[in-house]
């Protein structure tokens, strides 16, 4: 199976960068992808990481280490609308399924 | 249509009475996902649909969730005897390929009195 971690929530202000972190366990992988989900709206797609890496998209970057089960979406230069929750998901052995964390609520603060 | 479409937005039943909610995906995708989130929760996996293969039906709770999928293309989620856990947002997504990003649609908001 898998096991997706990350924190619950986190704060930062307009214009700072933040970081929000995920680590996984699972016996496969074929994928991990960043979701963004605003209060009472379905979750965009926000990235996806199949090899180690960083993977960069305009404010958004997203890094991956397959080895240490571990994965972290960045933004820069935040601002008000970045207040969301942010989805690490994971497709493990089984193409197809994806599997969501909790979500990392964070709160950007003027 | 452009996206993925879902019906209906709301839906308040008593409990004991079944729900039928529907999805519409995008055209040509021919993955399908039916998911949970309770309010405050993260996405639950219910069921996964690809092509003509059988479903995964790996997440569904009980056996009172049924889905089926028609003609490849436009899904039905069913509970039966509704309870008052069942209520949540159910979420419907699609994809290209089995390998794809998820499209969502803007779910189906289920409250069981």
């Amino acid at each position: 199976g898998q096991n997706i971690d990350q924190p619950t929530e986190m704060t930062a202000t307009e214009g700072a960068i933040v970081q929000i972190n995920c680590t996984y366990q699972t016996s496969g992988f074929n994928g991990l992808f960043w979701y963004q989900q605003h209060a009472g709206e379905a979750p965009t797609f926000l990235s996806y990481n199949v090899l180690d890496g960083l993977e960069e998209k305009g404010r958004f970057s997203s890094f991956l280490s397959r080895s240490k089960g571990y994965s972290y979406l960045l933004l820069k230069e935040l601002q008000m609308k970045d207040s969301a929750s942010y989805l690490c998901a994971l497709r493990g052995s089984t193409l197809g399924r994806l599997y969501f964390g909790r979500g990392t609520q964070l709160t950007v603060w003027p | 249509g452009a996206g993925v479409s879902q019906s209906p937005s709301n839906k308040v039943t008593e409990k004991g009475k079944d729900v039928e909610l529907r999805c519409d995906p995008i055209s040509g995708h021919t993955a399908l996902y039916w998911y949970r989130q309770r309010l405050g929760q993260g996405l639950e996996f219910l069921i996964y649909f690809q092509g003509n293969s059988a479903p995964d039906k790996s997440g569904l709770p009980s056996d009172r969730f049924s889905a089926e999928r028609t003609g490849g293309s436009v899904s039905t989620l069913t509970i039966q005897r509704t309870q008052q856990e069942d209520s949540a947002v159910y979420l419907c997504a699609s994809s290209l390929a089995q390998a794809g990003e998820l499209f969502f649609g803007e779910g189906s908001r289920l409250t069981v009195l």
